[in-house]
Order: C-alpha cells, then sequence, then structure tokens
C-alpha cells in the first residue's frame, strides 16, 4: 500500500492552542498536501509543499517537510472551535497519472 | 460553478444487488477519481481516469466498473453488491496547482453505501 500514517489518529485541544499533527509516508514523492474533513463532508485542500521545500505557511497553518525521514507535520496555531475536523495528508508521487495517495488521517476536536 | 456532484447521498442495498453512484463536475477537469472511506483506513483510490474514453484501477477495484463516455461525468458501478462494500464513497476531480502542475483534488460530498 502507498498509503501514509498520520500520527496522533485523535487529537483534543482547547481553543487557542496549537494543534501539531504528522504524517509518514512510504515512497519518494513529487509534492504532499494537507486537507481537511468535516463531520459528513467532502476533503477540502488547504496546503501543498513541494518535495524541495521544507517549510510552507498559510494563514494559521504551517506545513513542514523532512524528505530524509519521509515525514511532514501540520501546524495550526491559535485554534478555534472551527477547526474540528478530520486532517488528512496525500502524497503525490509524481508519476504516471499523478494519483493522490491518502493517509489515515487525524481527528482534531477544537475545545470551546 | 457547482464543483462535483454526488448522487446519491445515500443508498442501502441487499447482497447481490447493482447500483450506479454518479459523479459530475462542471469544472472541465480531465481527471477524475472514485475512493472509498472505511473507518482506521483513510481513503483508498478505486478507479480514476485522465479523459474521457480512458480509465484505470486504482488500489481497490475489484467489485467496481467505471467509464467516461464525457468529460462532466464518471459513473461508478456496482455490479452485485456485498457487505464489503459498505462505505463512504468520494469522487475527485482535479486541477493544477502552480506552474509545475502538481495536482490537487476537489472533491464530492460523498455517497454512504450500506450493503445489508
Amino acid at each position: 500500500s502507498q498509503q501514509g500514517e498520520e500520527d496522533p489518529q485523535a487529537l483534543s485541544i482547547q481553543e487557542g492552542e496549537n494543534a501539531t499533527m504528522n504524517c509518514s509516508y512510504k515512497t519518494s514523492i513529487n509534492n504532499l498536501q494537507w486537507y481537511r474533513q468535516n463531520s459528513g463532508r467532502g476533503l477540502v485542500h488547504l496546503i501543498l509543499i513541494r518535495s524541495n521545500e521544507r517549510e510552507k505557511h498559510s494563514g494559521r497553518l504551517r506545513v513542514t517537510l523532512d524528505t530524509s525521514k519521509k515525514s511532514s507535520s501540520l501546524l495550526i496555531t491559535a485554534s478555534r472551535a472551527a477547526d474540528t475536523a478530520s486532517y488528512f495528508c496525500a502524497t503525490d508521487a509524481g508519476t504516471g497519472a499523478n494519483n493522490l495517495f491518502f493517509g489515515t488521517g487525524t481527528r482534531l476536536t477544537v475545545i470551546p | 460553478n457547482a464543483g462535483v456532484t454526488q448522487t446519491p447521498k445515500f443508498q442501502v442495498l441487499k447482497t447481490g444487488q447493482s447500483m450506479t453512484l454518479q459523479c459530475a463536475q462542471d469544472m472541465n477537469h480531465e481527471y477524475m477519481s472514485w475512493y472509498r472511506q472505511d473507518p482506521g483506513m483513510g481513503l483508498r483510490l478505486i478507479h480514476y481516469s485522465v479523459g474521457a474514453g480512458i480509465t484505470d484501477q486504482g488500489e481497490v477495484p475489484n467489485g467496481y466498473n467505471v467509464s467516461r463516455s464525457t468529460t462532466e461525468d464518471f459513473p461508478l458501478r456496482l455490479l452485485s453488491a456485498a457487505p464489503s462494500q459498505t462505505s463512504v464513497y468520494f469522487c475527485a476531480s482535479r486541477w493544477t496547482s502552480g506552474p509545475s502542475g502538481a495536482n490537487v483534488l476537489t472533491f464530492g460530498a460523498g455517497s454512504r453505501l450500506t450493503v445489508l
């Protein structure tokens, strides 16, 4: 399987705290993406980091990538109740049809 | 712009029945795909298509058929449903992000299928 794994599986924090979730993957990649899924909804793209990048920011999101360890982390700063969702990493190996392979997800709960 | 539209949202089938999950996109995306989402398994790729008339298998294609006669539509067919196909199914289509053409997916809202 080309799936990655997220860690932790579930995370519960207080509003205002930072949330960090990690993703490990197995194959070489062209880029890695993070998606959010609200309960009962489809996935929504958050941020993309290419294999030659080490860190990327978008608003309250910070993503890092360590290709030598085949791992990435997503940091959400100053969390809000509306950030409650599941977060998935997805890898693009940059070969063939450039299919995305998703991790198992981290369930984040932000307590108001 | 409706994006990616999936129907039905919910469906209950009996073992052995057949059905088609519909997916349509209005963004003129060439690439479309189907994933299934199961607890603890994340999303797994079933089938994908890089354009009208072209389809290929993903990680878990057994028990599913697809066709792509138009750019807009990519239906997923279950010919003889089994309880193991109980899942939430997502259709997604792709645009490119940035000058090097990285691929970002737009997802439908999902179709929850229960096979008894």
